[in-house]
């Protein structure tokens, strides 16, 4: 069965320090989107992206981050500068349509720590 | 905010059907109701979503009331993997928000 892949798994980085996580969305997708997910709290919506431009994005979804697809294949987050506050785990997705026909298929995530 | 409100947790027997409810009592008429679950940190999973009509699928079943306010999804015969949080999301069709508002979810806990 085809599937979100993510890395790294797991990532530990020192603050204001830069961050590219890493996504392969499932290949014959079109809309892609990064969630974050907080320990012990809930899944947060930070942006999508469909047709090489952002769709949506959240207020979470400020100028420290970006999103890129730059092949084929790839779906990258990247954070500029990070804080503490960006520990997370995050979530990267992928569906095949939008809207109501659009189940969002999830990877594993990636686990960022900042120290 | 999410629009639903769940239960925080619930508990049930292994090999019995799950029945999680949810209530959307502001939902339109161009929501749908989905439902997603997430197994321990592990990427949220679709499990099934419906507009008005019962659904079902290999997963589970969906029963939404007739006036559409609540919902109740179940998991007809529970295993100790489907202890999970599940989520209930009404989700606008078509055009603009992408993005699935998460609540905090049911934790549902399958007992042995």
């Amino acid at each position: 069965e085809p599937e979100v892949t993510q890395t790294p798994s797991h990532q530990v980085t020192q603050m204001g320090q830069e961050v590219i996580l890493r996504c392969v969305p499932i290949s014959n997708h079109l809309y892609f989107y990064w969630y974050r997910q907080i320990l012990g709290q809930k899944v947060e919506f930070l942006v999508s992206f469909y047709n090489n431009e952002i769709s949506e994005k959240s207020e979470i979804f400020d100028d420290q981050f970006s999103v890129e697809r730059p092949d084929g294949s790839n779906f990258t987050l990247k954070i500029r500068s990070t804080k503490l506050e960006d520990s997370a785990m995050y979530f990267c997705a992928s569906s095949l349509t939008r809207g109501n026909t659009g189940e969002l298929f999830f990877g594993e995530g990636s686990r960022l720590t900042v120290l | 905010d999410a629009k639903t409100t769940q239960p925080t947790s619930m508990d049930c027997a292994e090999g019995r059907a799950a029945n999680l409810p949810c209530n959307h009592s502001t939902i339109s008429g161009n929501e749908y109701v989905y439902w997603y679950r997430q197994i321990h940190s592990q990427g949220p999973q679709y499990i099934i979503h419906g507009l008005k009509n019962n659904e079902t699928n290999e997963m589970a079943s969906l029963i939404i009331t007739e006036d559409r306010k609540s919902s109740t999804l179940i998991l007809p015969h529970a295993t100790l993997r489907d202890t999970a949080v599940y989520y209930c999301i009404v989700r606008v069709d078509g055009g603009g928000a992408d993005g699935l508002t998460f609540g905090k979810g049911t934790h549902l806990i399958i007992q042995p």
